[in-house]
């Protein structure tokens, strides 16, 4: 069993539907990270958690709205949705806020939930 | 330009062989590196650190490159099972991991 997993694996969804992805993490960790993954590009770091408080967010538009309860748990609430916005999301701990220590800096992540928008 | 490149590939390779690719960064400030592995449908994965003095583990081998700003890895006896994406990562000054698009691999039998 993965120590990040991520639901639901799968999503459809049309442009004016409301969804939420959920991520949990069995590892312990105080950071954890929503990437977005397209087709044939870098991850791109949506936003950033640690100790539950939001440090980083890279101007990701506001359809995309992160929530983040504790430290174990990760939401990304989704609304009124693009085309371009379907993509593979992933989510990713690692032990501490890479500012305190590059030392802890492997970042383990789920399995993905693959989006599509319609 | 962008802050991580890298050759997308494929790079189509006999199993047995030995396989080489780089990949480049433009922040000059950069302190940690990392090679990641992600199989196709599946999530990366910590592969490998890269340590200024260049480390070995196992059949990979990773250098890093200061002066060419590069960071390289190294597959000897290449297995099937080595088929996959290989991601280039740096940790920037902003402590944000910086991802490469990926070098994707194929081992033929």
């Amino acid at each position: 069993e993965t120590g990040v997993t991520q639901t639901p694996r799968h999503l459809v969804m049309g442009m004016t539907n409301k969804k939420s992805l959920k991520c949990e993490q069995h590892l312990g960790h105080n950071a954890m990270y929503w990437y977005k993954q397209s087709a044939k590009k870098p991850l791109e770091l949506m936003f950033v958690y640690s100790l539950e408080e939001r440090v980083e967010n890279n101007s990701v538009p506001s359809r995309f709205s992160p929530e983040c309860p504790n430290s174990s748990h990760l939401f990304l609430h989704l609304h009124t949705l693009q085309p371009e916005d379907s993509a593979l999301y992933l989510c990713a701990s690692s032990q501490s806020d890479l500012r305190s220590s590059a030392m802890n800096t492997e970042a383990f992540f789920g399995q993905g939930t693959r989006l599509t928008v319609v | 330009r962008k802050e991580v490149e890298q050759d997308p590939g494929p790079f189509n390779v006999p199993e047995g062989a030995t396989v080489a690719f780089n990949c480049t960064y433009s922040n000059s400030a950069s302190q940690s590196f990392f090679w990641y592995r992600q199989d196709c449908r599946k999530e990366p994965k910590l592969l490998m650190s890269v340590y200024s003095s260049g480390n070995e583990d196992g059949r990979f081998t990773a250098q890093l490159n200061r002066a060419s700003q590069y960071i390289s890895l190294l597959i000897r006896d290449s297995k099937l099972s080595d088929s996959a994406t290989y991601l280039c990562v740096f940790l920037d000054s902003n402590y944000q991991l910086i991802w490469g698009a990926g070098t994707k691999l194929i081992i033929k039998p």
